[in-house]
């Protein structure tokens, strides 16, 4: 089956510095990632959809300067979250589309800001 | 926009038991797809089944299987046969099927609980 590797699973970080995210189709081409924000105990929130080789398309409310994404190939995407602060922990997810409209899920990334 | 509605925070059923998870959703579209994903404590999101909206018949995946009533907006999720492994959230998911690369509109899901 199709797998997605997300890097790293855990990052504790201080306030105000970055951390970068990696989200990697392994065994299969992503033209189309996204990434996903979910809380304590909610549901997914799609955040953003990263498209290779263009811009990134984010959901209202998504500061495009706080959370940075390059879709630089066919097989990863990372999601840069800048200037992190403590209402920035939370769970980050994402996916890659590889048949018609079936997505593979990473397993996660929990950022704690401190 | 849609919206998609899970009713049950929260379900339990005994093991071997059978158990039904409620979703509705609203859109304005014909075309869509639907799915369910199950969410266990590892937090890793696992593709359960998924329906397209042009087909009337029910899709099915060994002990799970969905009744897709496109007329009442509903997607429901029946799991047979339950067992310990099932524990887990389900989040019911909705994906416009029209051109772009839309993401996936979750429920708030439902917690699961399986009996011995």
């Amino acid at each position: 089956g199709a797998v997605v590797s997300q890097h790293p699973s855990w990052v504790i970080c201080k306030s105000g510095t970055s951390v970068k995210i990696e989200c990697r189709s392994l065994d299969f081409q992503a033209t189309t990632m996204f990434w996903y924000r979910q809380f304590p105990k909610q549901s997914l929130m799609l955040m953003a959809t990263s498209n290779e080789g263009s811009k990134a398309t984010y959901e209202q409310g998504v500061e495009k300067d706080k959370f940075l994404i390059n879709h630089a190939s066919l097989t990863l995407s990372t999601l840069t979250v800048t200037s992190a602060h403590p209402e920035d922990s939370s769970f980050y997810i994402c996916s890659a589309r590889r048949l018609a409209n079936i997505q593979y899920f990473g397993a996660g990334t929990r950022l704690s800001v401190l | 926009a849609q919206t998609v509605t899970q009713s049950q925070p929260e379900m339990s059923v005994q093991e071997a038991e059978t158990v039904t998870l409620s979703c509705t959703y609203d859109t304005s579209e014909s075309d869509y797809y639907l799915f369910w994903y199950k969410q266990p404590p590892s937090r890793q999101m696992i593709l359960v089944i998924r329906q397209e909206a042009y087909k009337q018949q029910n899709a099915t995946e060994n002990r799970f299987s969905v009744n897709f009533q496109k007329a009442a907006k509903s997607f429901s999720l029946k799991i047979s046969d339950s067992q310990l492994g099932d524990a887990a959230m389900y989040f019911c998911a909705y994906r416009y099927s029209g051109g772009g690369a839309d993401g996936l509109t979750f429920g708030k899901g439902t917690h699961l609980i399986i009996q011995p």
